[in-house]
Parts: C-alpha cells; sequence; structure tokens
C-alpha cells in the first residue's frame, strides 16, 4: 500500500535545462508536502516544502507545484546544476492525525550532466 | 552546532546477536523519530519519540524492536536476534518541536546480517 509514488527512478538532464521529478499520492488527507534530498552515505535534508492550501512554493532555483485534484506534485529545478545530482524523496505528512510521520516515495536518482 | 550524530555508522551482526544503534539529537531539539531504508525503498517510519515517551511506536514490528529516549543521554534502538532481513540503513532524525515535518535527519547507521 505505496500512499506516494515516485514512479521515475531516475532522471537525467543537461546542465542549465530544467528538472522535473514527479509525485503522485493516494491519501487525500495528507496537508503538507515535502521534498528531501540525499546524497550517498549521507542522510536526507529538507528541500522544500508546500501546504495542502497552496498550489506553488518556490525558493530560489527550486520550486514545488501542488495539484490536488490531481493528487500530484511535482519539483521543478531551474536552472538544474551537476551539484543537484542525488536522491530526490517525494514526502507527506499530516494523514494520521500527526504531522510527525513522514510518508516517503521511493526516490527519484537526478543526475545533471555537465 | 552539530547536527544529529548517529553511532555506529556501520554495523555486522550475525544472525541472533543484538544491535544497537544510537541517536544524539540537535542541540535543543526534543523530539527523535527513526526511519528505516531498506534497499531499493524509500524510508519508512518506525518510532516518534520525545524525552522519556514513546509517542507514536506504530511503525516498529511487533518483536525484537525496541527504542528509547531515556532523560540522559542518546536515543537508542535496539535490535534483538537479528535476521538478515534487519539489514538496512537506520536513519534518526530530530526537531524542536512538533511541526509539519521538516525534520534534520543524522547520516544514518548501516547494520548488515550476516
Amino acid at each position: 500500500d505505496q500512499q506516494v509514488k515516485q514512479n521515475s527512478p531516475s532522471l537525467s538532464v543537461q546542465e542549465g535545462r530544467i528538472s522535473i521529478l514527479n509525485c503522485d499520492y493516494t491519501n487525500s488527507m495528507f496537508d503538507y508536502f515535502l521534498w528531501y534530498k540525499k546524497y550517498p552515505a549521507e542522510g536526507p535534508t529538507f528541500l522544500i516544502s508546500i501546504s495542502s492550501i497552496k498550489d506553488k512554493n518556490e525558493d530560489g532555483r527550486f520550486t514545488v507545484f501542488l495539484n490536488k485534484s490531481a493528487k500530484h506534485l511535482s519539483l521543478h529545478i531551474v536552472p538544474s546544476q551537476p551539484g543537484d545530482s542525488a536522491v530526490y524523496f517525494c514526502a507527506a505528512s499530516g494523514a494520521q492525525g500527526g504531522s510527525e510521520k513522514l510518508v516517503f516515495g521511493k526516490g527519484t536518482k537526478l543526475t545533471v550532466n555537465p | 552546532n552539530a547536527g544529529v550524530m548517529q553511532n555506529p555508522r556501520h554495523l555486522v551482526r550475525r544472525r541472533g546477536q543484538e544491535a544497537r544503534l544510537r541517536c544524539s539529537p540537535m542541540k535543543g531539539h526534543s523530539h527523535v523519530y527513526w526511519y528505516r531504508q531498506l534497499p531499493e525503498e524509500g524510508l519508512k517510519f518506525m518510532v516518534y519519540l520525545q524525552k522519556e515517551n514513546i509517542i507514536d511506536e506504530s511503525g516498529m514490528p511487533k518483536e525484537r524492536f525496541s527504542a528509547e529516549f531515556p532523560k540522559e543521554g542518546p536515543s537508542i534502538l535496539r535490535i534483538q536476534q537479528v535476521v538478515r532481513g534487519d539489514s538496512a540503513a537506520y536513519f534518526c532524525a530530530s526537531s524542536p518541536r512538533l511541526n509539519t515535518g521538516e525534520l534534520f535527519f543524522g547520516e544514518g547507521s548501516r547494520l548488515t546480517v550476516l
């Protein structure tokens, strides 16, 4: 029962272009969505988040879009840089009465080629 | 201003032995979470603790696994009688308060069961 799905295990883009990472969820009770970035042999680090009452949140090169009717969110990275190469996890919280429990997708490995 | 500290980083155990993983949260953080990442999977919530209290252990296997966060000292995740299926990366995270999911993760403890 995978409540948060990242259907693309990997994505490869050219430096300077846009990276778009996608995420779908099934539980309409989620009220907060987050993206975490993870380098090999390190823990995940928080990147950006969005509340379910919004449809867009922007922070520098990173923008997250939320489409509640489609239960879909995406992370846009513009322009992509080689240092962005990492595994990106989509996560959601709030479905079970407490916002402390995150439900993660399986991740998408992004490779940005110079 | 140290981050979340986990040790050991790598632990090798034989089937039937015990594994103890330690986590010191960031200074000022009173909320601790443990997540497990199996190979090729996303992170799965295990347990959420505050000082001397288990708040939510709904993600913990019913047997062999236990967690504590004593008044003094680090949080401990204990796995008794380990089996090969326990081989995974175990991540600890902390936060200063109950929030919307923006957690600070440690670098993880990788358990290998022979």
